[in-house]
């Protein structure tokens, strides 16, 4: 049962692009929304994260929009690099148990 | 300093072996856990630990078996090695529960032949 759902699962882009990756989540009590970022080989990184009392969150060319009537939440990368290129991961933490729940991955690759 | 360690990186073992991975954190954290990344390249929590004990179990089978010796600690047995079990095993910790980002280690690539 996926209670995240993150798309695309591949994008190609163009350097210096945005790089748009969206995710949604289901009925459940989530209160926390960070997105990894892992390179070929190694583990998963925090990248950003947002709390859903906020509707957006900036760090660099990285921000998260919120929506929470709409249960969405979405990366944009501005000025996207060849270094971008990695997969990138939404996730959800469950306000019960505090659980990661993980979106499936999205490969971005940002052509020069 | 390496946050999150863990041995071996690469495993390659036949169908019914028994195998461990151990995983190590020098980051003073509470917690740990054990994911799995399957060739899609999706991650699935297999266990939490909070101070050694085992806090989320999700429907693993029981060929899995981790264990705690401390809070620095947490390493993965597994008995019985099947084809299915084929993927990359990141150990991650993070200070509590659910608490701040989780740091993860650099995978172990588990090969069933």
């Amino acid at each position: 049962q996926q209670q995240v759902k993150q798309s695309p699962q591949s994008l190609i882009v163009q350097k210096g692009g945005i790089s748009i990756i969206n995710c949604a989540y289901e009925n459940t009590a989530f209160d926390y929304f960070p997105w990894y970022q892992q390179f070929p080989g190694k583990g998963p990184a925090l990248l950003i994260a947002i709390r859903p009392d906020v509707s957006e969150k900036k760090e660099g060319r990285f921000t998260i929009s919120f929506n929470k009537s709409a249960k969405q939440f979405s990366l944009h990368i501005m000025d996207s690099q060849p270094g971008d290129s990695a997969t990138y991961f939404c996730a959800a933490r469950k306000s019960s148990n505090y659980q990661l729940i993980w979106g499936a991955g999205t490969k971005l690759i940002i052509k020069p | 300093d390496t946050a999150v360690s863990q041995t071996p990186k690469y495993l390659v073992t036949q169908m019914g072996n028994d195998k461990s991975i151990k995983c190590e954190q020098n980051l003073g954290h509470d917690t740990m856990y054990w994911y799995k990344q399957d060739s899609k390249k999706f991650l699935k929590i297999m266990f939490s630990y909070n101070n050694k004990e085992l806090i989320i179990n999700e429907t693993v089978p029981n060929r899995f078996s981790p264990k705690s010796p401390d809070k620095a600690h947490l390493n993965l047995h597994i008995n019985s090695l099947e084809l299915g079990d084929s993927a990359v095993y990141f150990c991650a910790s993070s200070q509590e529960p659910g608490v701040g980002e989780q740091y993860f280690g650099p995978g172990t690539r588990l090969t069933v032949t």
